[in-house]
């Protein structure tokens, strides 16, 4: 079935570090694929999104680029902020029609200063 | 414009009673979400409703869960008989057609 995998947490940074957290998918037809980020005691928020194969999304300094042929969807940033500190989930939609969401499990990432 | 809201934020009840969590989604989202969070098993889909009806509730644990959306601005899940196993944060989230879903802030659940 379809399914997605995150690289094991947690991960701790310095601050202006590079980050990198690895998110594999494995589903039938094209997906859409996403990453939100859940701050201590809130909800889950998009940062960002692809719909298509070689799409970049990217927001708040954070990007990842949509590739079909790994099935990866690997999440960037080229400086982290103390405030960056938060729980991170890859996610699929299966198809276009389609409205469930299948996460990863989440990549909790802690920056010092 | 409003966020999805959930109440209560938290609630902690003792095993054997019965629990309703509440949600109002965005108003003109369409969709309608249930999820659960622990730590074990990470961030679950319980069901979702489109305009109002159940479509998928696969994922609903047992009998003793059960959501209901009776308009579009409101839904309710309940638990009935509560376990300690089922303390989780609970999420309700909504969406447009393809679009992205919005979450509320959680409810925390914590059954004595």
């Amino acid at each position: 079935g379809d399914s997605v995998t995150q690289m094991e947490g947690p991960v701790t940074l310095s601050e202006e570090a590079f980050l990198t957290i690895n998110c594999t998918y494995t589903a039938t037809g094209y997906p859409s694929l996403f990453w939100y980020v859940q701050y201590p005691g809130e909800g889950l928020q998009l940062l960002l999104k692809a719909t298509k194969a070689d799409d970049k999304g990217s927001n708040k300094g954070f990007e990842a680029t949509y590739r079909k042929e790994t099935t990866s969807f690997h999440l960037e940033k080229g400086s982290v902020q103390v405030s960056d500190s938060a729980v991170y989930f890859c996610a699929l939609r299966v198809s276009q029609g389609a409205q469930k969401l299948v996460f990863g499990q989440g990549t909790r990432l802690t920056i010092n200063p | 414009d409003a966020g999805v809201i959930q109440s209560p934020r938290h609630e902690v009840t003792e095993m054997g009673q019965e629990v309703t969590l509440r949600c109002k989604p965005i108003s003109g989202h369409d969709y309608l979400f249930w999820y659960r969070q622990t730590m074990m098993r990470g961030l679950e889909l319980l069901i979702y409703f489109n305009n109002n009806v159940p479509i998928d509730d696969s994922g609903m644990p047992e009998d003793r869960f059960s959501a209901k959306m009776p308009n579009a601005s409101f839904s309710t899940l309940k638990i009935q008989p509560s376990e300690p196993r089922d303390s989780a944060v609970y999420f309700c989230a909504s969406s447009s057609y393809t679009d992205t879903q919005y979450f509320g802030p959680g409810t925390r659940l914590t059954v004595l």
